[in-house]
């Protein structure tokens, strides 16, 4: 099974500020990449995923997330943040396609 | 939430007792996937099913068993319940390889 690393448990940040959420993983076989974005008191809810082809993968809400293979790593990016944008976010693999490893998650909090 | 329904939502019982917790999906998945939350750990997949009465174990299924004998409902037992399975869990679908897994909204389950 896959290993996924994210690497900073509390992102405190302000409101119109970018943010970056750190995600690495343990092989450099093909694997398939996901962010999922959890509301409080909800269940997750996939943010984007790459599986193929373009390298830099965008969600409709601005987030965006680069697969880089020399590195593991699958970085999630915003460069502008609102309150709403408030949640716990958990970066997840899969190398046999349909069984997830998830991440510790990366709670982000946005200030006024 | 994509169609699935968790029962119960909420349960506190006794180290000892059995629990059963269902999922219940009206999306005609193929796989649905049972998942523990708890801080620090992210999700950790306990079993999945890959078809009616075809399941597998995940990496923390100690404690756990399955069952799966209708395409839209997938049982999670503790036969004992410990203190240790005091968690959140979440059911999860999914069409299969490389495809998005959906989650339920989730029961929040205290062993005492």
């Amino acid at each position: 099974a896959q290993s996924v690393t994210q690497l900073d448990s509390q992102v405190p940040v302000f409101e119109e500020a970018p943010v970056e959420l750190r995600c690495n993983y343990s092989s450099s076989v093909s694997v398939y990449l996901f962010w999922y974005v959890q509301y409080p008191n909800q269940g997750l809810q996939l943010l984007l995923k790459y599986l193929s082809g373009s390298t830099l993968v965008e969600s409709i809400n601005g987030f965006e997330a680069e697969f880089n293979k020399s590195q593991t790593s699958f970085h999630l990016r915003k460069p502008s943040v609102h309150i709403s944008d408030t949640a716990e976010y958990f970066c997840a693999v899969s190398d046999e396609g349909y069984k997830l490893s998830f991440g510790a998650g990366t709670t982000v909090t946005v200030r006024a | 939430d994509a169609g699935i329904t968790q029962s119960p939502r909420h349960k506190v019982t006794e180290t000892g007792t059995p629990v059963t917790l269902r999922c219940h999906q009206t999306e005609n998945h193929r796989y649905m996937y049972w998942y523990r939350q708890d801080p620090g750990h992210g999700l950790r997949l306990i079993h999945y099913s890959y078809g009616v009465k075809d399941t597998d174990k995940g990496e923390v299924s100690d404690g756990y068993s399955v069952s799966r004998s209708k395409t839209e409902d997938f049982l999670l037992t503790l036969e004992s319940a410990t203190s240790s399975q005091t968690s959140v869990y979440f059911c999860a679908i999914g069409g299969g390889f490389a495809d998005t897994q959906y989650f339920g909204p989730g029961t929040r389950l205290t062993v005492l």
